[in-house]
C-alpha cells in the first residue's frame, strides 16, 4: 500500500529557515498536503500542491515537489516560535477515498 | 476555524463502558472521516462516510461503529472500552472524498480509566 515517511524531529533557531522533508511511494498521487498540528488542537491544512506542479509559494511557505524522486519538502522562511508544532505530510489520490499521512515532524523553534 | 465541530472536547469513562462522539462537517462537505491519534500509533484512519454511505474502512475495531445521518453529521460509537482506546479522536470532512483536502475538527480526547 501507500506509505509516507518523514523525519521525526527538527530544531531551528528563530529567524532561520526550516525545511521539513517527506517521501511517498504512490506514484499516482494527485495531491500532496502539509498539515500543522499545535498542542491540543486538530490538524490545520497549511497548503497543498497538485502533482503536476513543481513548486508552490504561499507567503513564508514554499512547497517543492520532486515527482521523479517522490520527494516533497516544506520550507518555512523566517521561522518564528509560533511555528513550533508537528507538521504532517499527506498524499491523496483521486482513486482512493482518503489521505495517507506520515507520522509527523516535530518542529521546535528556539529563541 | 476549520468549520468542523466535534463534541465533546473531553470524555473520561471507565473500562467496559460505551461512548458516542459527535461530528458536524463543514457546510457543503459530503464526506466525513474518523481518525484516531495516539502517541504510539500516530494518526490512524478509522472509517469514511460519503453522503450517508460507508465509503472506506481503515483500522477500525469491531467494537467501534459509525454512521452518517441525513443531515450529514456523524457519530462514532466506541463500546466495551479498554485502556488502550484512550486517544484523541478526530473527525474531518471534505467536499468529495476522492483525495481532496480534509478539514479537521479539534478532536475529542477520550480517557479510559
Amino acid at each position: 500500500g501507500e506509505d509516507v515517511e518523514q523525519s521525526l524531529f527538527l530544531s531551528v533557531r528563530e529567524g532561520d529557515s526550516s525545511v521539513i522533508n517527506c517521501t511517498y511511494t504512490d506514484s499516482s498521487s494527485t495531491y500532496l498536503y502539509w498539515y500543522k498540528q499545535e498542542p491540543g488542537a486538530g490538524l490545520q491544512l497549511l497548503t497543498y500542491i497538485f502533482s503536476n506542479m513543481d513548486m508552490k509559494q504561499d507567503q513564508r511557505l514554499t512547497v517543492l515537489l520532486n515527482k521523479k524522486d517522490k520527494h516533497l519538502s516544506l520550507r518555512i522562511a523566517d521561522t518564528q516560535t509560533g511555528d513550533s508544532a508537528i507538521y504532517f505530510c499527506a498524499e491523496g489520490n483521486s482513486g482512493y477515498s482518503t489521505l495517507t499521512f506520515g507520522k509527523g515532524t516535530m518542529l521546535l523553534v528556539s529563541p | 476555524d476549520s468549520g468542523v465541530t466535534q463534541t465533546p472536547k473531553h470524555l473520561i469513562t471507565a473500562t467496559g463502558q460505551r461512548v458516542t462522539l459527535r461530528c458536524s462537517p463543514r457546510s457543503g462537505d459530503l464526506s466525513v472521516y474518523w481518525y484516531q491519534q495516539s502517541l504510539d500509533q500516530g494518526l490512524q484512519f478509522l472509517i469514511q462516510y460519503y453522503n450517508g454511505e460507508e465509503r472506506a474502512k481503515g483500522n477500525i475495531l469491531e467494537r467501534f461503529s459509525a454512521q452518517q445521518f441525513p443531515d450529514l453529521h456523524s457519530e462514532l460509537n466506541l463500546s466495551s472500552l479498554e485502556l488502550g482506546d484512550s486517544a484523541l479522536y478526530f473527525c474531518a470532512s471534505s467536499v468529495a472524498g476522492n483525495g481532496s483536502p480534509l478539514h479537521f475538527g479539534n478532536g475529542t480526547r477520550l480517557t479510559v480509566t
